[in-house]
């Protein structure tokens, strides 16, 4: 594997369910990133992590829950989620280098759908 | 006011065409600014960066910034159907290491 994995690529859960999307970097990185991506609006940034330390939580309710075990793994843990969470959920990686992380690589995305 | 506008398209050109792409933004504090291309079903790839203002070539891509403006540009020449994605800007001010500022995203296709 090369790059940055995610999985499932796509899932679909019910707002009571409980599932986790995974993330892992094969890029040798020491920072990543989970954002959300909705139809016709930005990138939105969830969480930072910094050498596993979270660093950012960018107001994310609390139904998204963050865990970062290693600098190459990444986990979003869902719970309770409601239909407006549907959306392509993003995980990326860079190096800290100085204070700017201009170039972030990013997974393909886990298309999540809440029926 | 958002931070970022970028008008999200979709935008069709025929192939071989100058294809200019931009973003204006509101906060003075952003000193880079990127340029990311996504194709469907695929994450966002880095396609260019710049330093402030400036212009900078890579091949058949030019990032042009013109902070007076407040307005970043990507031009594509000659462009191909492979160009054919989404566009996105992003910026990020100094000292706020690794948080991006996205735009909404251009669709751009191109047309054999």
């Amino acid at each position: 594997e090369t790059g940055v994995t995610q999985t499932p690529r796509h899932l679909v859960m019910g707002m009571t369910n409980k599932k986790s999307l995974k993330c892992e970097q094969h890029l040798g990185h020491n920072a990543m990133y989970w954002y959300k991506q909705s139809a016709k609006k930005p990138l939105e940034l969830m969480f930072v992590y910094n050498f596993k330390e979270q660093t950012e939580n960018n107001s994310v309710p609390s139904r998204f829950s963050p865990e970062c075990p290693n600098s190459s793994h990444l986990f979003l843990h869902l719970h309770t989620l409601q239909p407006e969470d549907s959306a392509l959920y993003l995980c990326a990686s860079s190096n800290r280098t100085g204070v700017i992380s201009y170039e972030q690589y990013f997974g393909p995305g886990t298309r999540l759908t809440v029926t | 006011q958002k931070e970022v506008e970028q008008d999200p398209g979709p935008l069709s050109v025929p192939e071989g065409a100058i294809v200019s792409l931009n973003c204006t933004y509101s906060n003075s504090a952003f000193q880079y600014f990127m340029w990311y291309r996504q194709y469907s079903r695929k994450g966002p790839e880095l396609l260019m960066y710049t330093y402030s203002s400036g212009n900078k070539e890579d091949g058949r891509f030019t990032a042009q910034v013109d902070k007076s403006s407040k307005y970043i540009s990507l031009f594509i020449r000659d462009s191909q159907p492979s160009d054919s994605a989404t566009y996105l800007c992003a910026m990020s001010p100094n000292n706020q290491g690794g948080k991006l500022i996205f735009g909404q995203g251009t669709e751009l296709s191109v047309k054999p």
